[in-house]
């Protein structure tokens, strides 16, 4: 079991729904991603975070999508609303990056992720 | 063009076989350089780093060609539980932070 939690596991909603997931990195871990990874394809960034701040969100479709870690802590992403094409596993992820030093290590711990299937 | 590509397969290969992934990257100043594992239905997790020296570790090792722009995994002996997508995972930046940009991935199925 990941330890990076993630809800719901699987969400079935209609189109022009609005749906909500949420993640809670491990502990610790300053940074927190999403991704959406389509069957068939590798992972893609969405929004990045570190603690509270959006690192990078240039690929995230903001005019229905929305992302926020308020606490530095959880997160929560929002799609609304939803269309077919949203449908993909959205995955969370978190890393270690200790303050004051560089970091590249590379390994991204990810939760099981949420499957959305939008109907 | 995709900033880092790979050959989708899937690569249908023997227990016991040697098989090896080509993953291109397009940004010449990457920095880092990995391979994740990611079963079916499951959670992408780091397999290994690639070094510029190489970097071996037991049944799989991984290279980097910077003057050509790509890296290899190369996976020895195999087995039934290797099969699994192989992510090939760039991270384009220098300095602090994981900016990382995966690859379609490479699926590998590994038969008796």
């Amino acid at each position: 079991e990941a330890e990076v939690a993630q809800s719901p596991r699987y969400k079935i909603t209609e189109k022009s729904q609005a749906v909500a997931f949420w993640c809670d990195p491990i502990s610790g871990h300053a940074t927190l991603y999403w991704y959406r990874q389509i069957l068939g394809q590798g992972p893609e960034l969405l929004v990045q975070f570190q603690d509270e701040s959006v690192v990078d969100d240039s690929q995230l479709p903001k005019d229905r999508f929305s992302a926020e870690r308020l606490k530095g802590v959880d997160s929560t992403l929002k799609i609304q609303p939803a269309e077919l094409g949203d449908s993909a596993m959205y995955l969370c992820a978190s890393s270690l990056f200790p303050s004051g030093r560089e970091a590249n290590t590379g390994e991204l711990f990810f939760g099981e992720g949420s499957r959305l299937t939008v109907l | 063009r995709k900033e880092v590509e790979q050959d989708p397969g899937p690569f249908n290969v023997p227990e016991g076989a040697t098989v090896a992934f080509n993953c291109t990257y397009s940004n010449s100043a990457s920095q880092s350089f990995f391979w994740y594992r990611q079963d079916c239905r499951k959670e992408p997790k780091l397999l290994m780093s690639v070094y510029s020296s190489g970097n071996e570790d037991g049944r799989f090792t991984a290279q980097l060609n910077r003057a050509s722009q790509y890296i290899s995994l190369l996976i020895r002996d195999s087995k039934l539980s290797d099969s699994a997508t192989y992510l090939c995972v760039v991270n384009p930046f220098g300095g602090a932070g994981n900016m990382l940009t995966f690859g379609g991935g490479t699926r590998l199925m590994v038969k008796p």
